[in-house]
């Protein structure tokens, strides 16, 4: 099974602020990394699919990069609405794992 | 609207059954792999199951296997969930969450709104 741990697990951020949250996998799954935002009380959505290829509707704020073993979530000057946790999420072997999870808090 | 509603949660004691159910619309649910992830309360996400879209392969993950069997019916736009010898660390949230393609693992596009099983005594 492919672990993959996220750095920060908390991080408290202030508006407009650049946001990086980084996930290792334990092993290569090449481009196969995705993440999601779930905010509080809601259901998980998908922010980005394949490291860096952006999904209909999610603000263009966020973006990923990475490739490997070591992946970033990117968001750049964040707004309130984007406090939620995050996590990442390999679909290169079954079974697919989550990182776990990443939450922002505003200042 | 593409959506997803999960129904069947609910309280169960330990080493018990529950079928949960997910009915999909807005999408041609036959040509979708379908997965159920759960969540434990305050804990992050864990995938518990995933079926092709024609019903032909069905994975698990080790934590449920052997204890819970994954099934669709795709004339009914419906997919299942079986869980039986249910213990306390089952205790989550449990989404039915659509898969890019339809066969393999992949990233998860749309997702339920979840439904909640609580395994106690």
């Amino acid at each position: 099974e492919i672990l993959l741990t996220q750095s920060p697990d908390f991080q408290s951020v202030t508006p407009k602020e650049k946001v990086t949250i980084t996930c290792r996998a334990s092993q290569n799954i090449g481009s196969n990394l995705h993440w999601y935002q779930q905010r509080p009380d809601q259901s998980p959505r998908l922010l980005i699919k394949y490291v860096s290829q952006s999904i209909s509707g999610v603000p263009s704020r966020f973006s990923g990069s990475g490739s490997g073993t070591d992946f970033t979530l990117t968001i750049n000057s964040l707004e309130a609405e984007d406090v939620a946790a995050y996590y990442c999420h390999q679909s290169g072997s079954l079974p697919g794992t989550f990182g776990q999870g990443t939450k922002l808090e505003i200042k | 609207e593409v959506q997803l509603v999960e129904s069947g949660g609910g309280l169960v004691k330990p080493g018990g059954s529950l079928r949960l159910s997910c009915a999909a619309s807005g999408f041609t649910f036959s040509s979708y792999s379908m997965n159920w992830v759960r969540q434990a309360p305050g804990k992050g996400l864990e995938w518990v199951s995933a079926i092709s879209s024609s019903g032909t392969y069905k994975y698990y993950a080790g934590s449920m296997k052997g204890r819970c069997t994954i099934s669709r019916d795709n004339a009914k736009n419906s997919l299942f969930l079986q869980m039986n010898s249910l213990r306390a660390e089952d205790t989550a949230v449990y989404y039915c969450v659509r898969a890019l393609t339809p066969v393999g693992p992949d990233a998860f596009d749309i997702w339920g709104q979840g439904t909640m099983v609580t395994v106690s005594s």
